[in-house]
């Protein structure tokens, strides 16, 4: 079964770091894209980048680039998303998806997703 | 990049038809066949629908189907059941080869 599997909620202080983890099974990890998805609490869906866990080629959405990170360690199948600053307004839920790009194009299938809770 | 923009709610009685439609721009929807939609129950994760504009993943309803006509695609689901309930989201790709999800619609089964 292809799964994605997120690490637990966090509960930060602004200005602290954080580092949220997405581990792949079922598939070639190394073949996919993973992909970055903010939602804020009763909000939609919000890209924020992906990475190509073959290379660590990263594309951002500018909306987030320099405010978050993205990384990858492809010797255990894990995508990261980490923040040096956080501020009151990343408090969401933040969602990895697998990413398929190419001759077609969709995210699929998706953690579960990790809260992420900042507040002083 | 702005959100595509999709109707915030859309009802309708068992075992008819609704459409949510998702407006882009010549950059995004009107430049690529790469639109796809997602459907997400509440406190649940996304759930791939329909990829490249009309396809249906393996398991999913062939009540539901995708179409696109310049910058606006949209979504179909036919005879509605209460299961359907839920929020929807459209995405495609842009040509800053960035992604952009719609604003969402919830279904509502009257």
């Amino acid at each position: 079964e292809v799964q994605l599997v997120q690490s637990g909620a966090e509960v930060k202080k602004p200005g602290e770091s954080l580092r949220i983890s997405c581990k792949g099974s079922g598939y070639s990890f190394t073949s996919y894209w993973i992909s970055w998805v903010r939602q804020m609490p009763g909000k939609g869906l919000e890209w924020l980048g992906r990475i190509d866990p073959s290379d660590s080629y990263i594309n951002y959405s500018p909306s987030f680039q320099g405010h978050v990170t993205i990384s990858v360690d492809k010797s255990i199948s894990t995508a990261h998303l980490q923040w040096s600053s956080l501020e009151a307004s990343d408090t969401a839920r933040y969602y990895c998806a697998r990413h398929k790009t190419g001759t077609t194009d969709w995210f699929d299938p998706w953690g579960q997703g990790t809260l992420v809770t900042v507040s002083s | 990049q702005s959100a595509l923009t999709q109707p915030a709610s859309v009802s309708g009685s068992p075992g008819q038809s609704i459409t949510i439609s998702c407006t882009g721009t010549s950059s995004d929807i009107g430049a690529y066949n790469y639109v796809s939609w997602y459907q997400q129950h509440p406190g649940k994760a996304p759930k791939l629908m329909i990829y490249d504009v009309s396809n249906r993943p393996s398991g999913v309803s062939n009540r539901f189907s995708g179409s696109k006509s310049a910058n606006t695609a949209s979504l179909t689901i036919s005879g509605l059941q209460a299961e359907d309930e839920a929020d929807y989201y459209c995405s495609s790709y842009t040509s800053s080869s960035t992604y952009v999800f719609g604003t969402g619609t919830k279904v509502t089964v009257l």
